[in-house]
Order: C-alpha cells, then sequence, then structure tokens
C-alpha cells in the first residue's frame, strides 16, 4: 500500500461547482502537510500548508483529521484556470530528518 | 530572485553515458531534495539533503549519485543511464522550519 494516496480522477466540474479531494496517509507520524498545484508539464507549485484546525485561502479550504489520517482540500466556485493536478504531500520524520512523501496527484478539469 | 534553477531543461542520452544534472537556490534554505516523475506514478524522492554535507536515500536511489557540494548547489549523477531513467527529474528545497518546498523547472530526460 503506497504510504500517500489520492484519487487520480480526473474531476471533471462545471464553473462555478464546489470540488473536493482528500488525500490519505499511513504514517500516523507524519507531521507536516501540503497541497500542490501542478500544471502539465510544468513543476509543482505550493498552494497551501494544511493545519491541524483547518485553513482557508480565500476560494480554497484545506483540513486535516489526524484521526481518520486524511487531509482534503475544497475548492469553492471553481474556475477555468483551477483546472491542473493537485498533489498532496505529507512529511515524515526518520532518523531526525524530514522526508516529504507526494501522492499521485488528482487531476481537475473545470469546463465552461 | 531565480529562486530553484536547473540545468539541463532537456537532455537525450544513449544508454550507458553518464551526466551531471546540476540545481542550486538561491533561497537560503538548509534542505534540498532530487525527485523523478513519471506519468501515473507522481513525485518520487530519489536522494535528498537534509544540510549541506548530508546526503540520504529516497524511495528511488538505485542508478543515481548526488553531492551537495554547498549550501546553495546539489548535484544528480548518472553514472550509466538505463532506457528506465527517462523522465523528468525535479529539484527542490525547503526552509527547515516550514518544510514549504520549492521546486525547479525541471529536466526533461530522454535515455534511448
Amino acid at each position: 500500500r503506497k504510504e500517500v494516496e489520492q484519487d487520480p480522477g480526473p474531476f471533471n466540474v462545471p464553473e462555478g461547482a464546489t470540488v473536493a479531494f482528500n488525500c490519505t496517509y499511513s504514517n500516523s507520524a507524519s507531521q507536516s502537510f501540503f497541497w500542490y498545484r501542478q500544471d502539465c508539464r510544468k513543476e509543482p507549485k505550493l498552494l497551501m500548508s494544511v493545519y491541524s484546525s483547518g485553513n482557508e485561502d480565500g476560494r480554497f479550504t484545506a483540513q486535516l483529521n489526524r484521526a481518520s489520517q486524511y487531509i482534503s482540500l475544497l475548492i469553492r466556485d471553481s474556475k477555468l484556470s483551477d483546472s491542473a493536478t493537485y498533489l498532496c504531500v505529507v512529511i515524515t520524520t526518520s532518523g531526525g530528518s524530514y522526508i516529504p512523501t507526494f501522492g499521485r496527484g488528482t487531476s481537475l478539469i473545470v469546463h465552461p | 530572485n531565480a529562486g530553484v534553477t536547473q540545468t539541463p531543461k532537456f537532455q537525450v542520452l544513449k544508454t550507458g553515458q553518464s551526466m551531471t544534472l546540476q540545481c542550486a537556490q538561491d533561497m537560503n534554505h538548509n534542505s534540498m531534495y532530487w525527485y523523478r516523475q513519471d506519468p501515473g506514478m507522481g513525485l518520487r524522492l530519489i536522494y535528498y539533503s537534509a544540510s549541506e554535507g548530508t546526503t540520504d536515500k529516497g524511495e528511488v536511489p538505485n542508478g543515481y549519485n548526488v553531492s551537495r557540494l554547498n549550501k546553495r548547489e546539489f548535484s544528480l549523477r548518472l553514472e550509466s543511464a538505463a532506457p528506465s531513467q527517462t523522465s523528468v527529474y525535479f529539484c527542490a528545497s525547503s526552509d527547515r522550519q516550514t518544510y514549504e518546498q520549492y521546486f525547479g523547472p525541471g529536466t526533461r530526460l530522454t535515455v534511448t
């Protein structure tokens, strides 16, 4: 079982829709969590960190559920420009180092 | 600010050839990473360097070596390229406090 799992999608939604992605992780010692956005043939870019209490940045809301070991990303009022792949990242400590593990990504297509 | 830079952007190698991928960051980050990204596989960690002078294996280190030349630079070497190493390679750096990673634009490597 992969340490970090995401539904690859694609999620195909109309403009203005609300869409949510989940990402599950297997290591309960994981400490930090992030969502990245990756456009086709480009590098991943940090979208937002995920805090224990949940956090919001404009139309984007991220949440962490430590008990069930998943993080989520909610996008409200989807725009065409939100079409991309969304990657979750989990940071786990190992021997004093902090090891990032990426999920395989969830593809979002927003159509007119 | 250039952020994270990588050279070259594209490379074609024949099986058995060697090459070094270069990465540099100007954000004074302690940690640096090398990933490969293959279709459907997401980003997989090859090697990382938690600080200048240290390097550690990630998920897929076989066939690669790294050098953390100084705080700014982290290079990835393929000693004897194989077709299975055809991939897109991303370098990233992160702050030790936040663990937020910033990526270079990637190197698209084809091994024939």
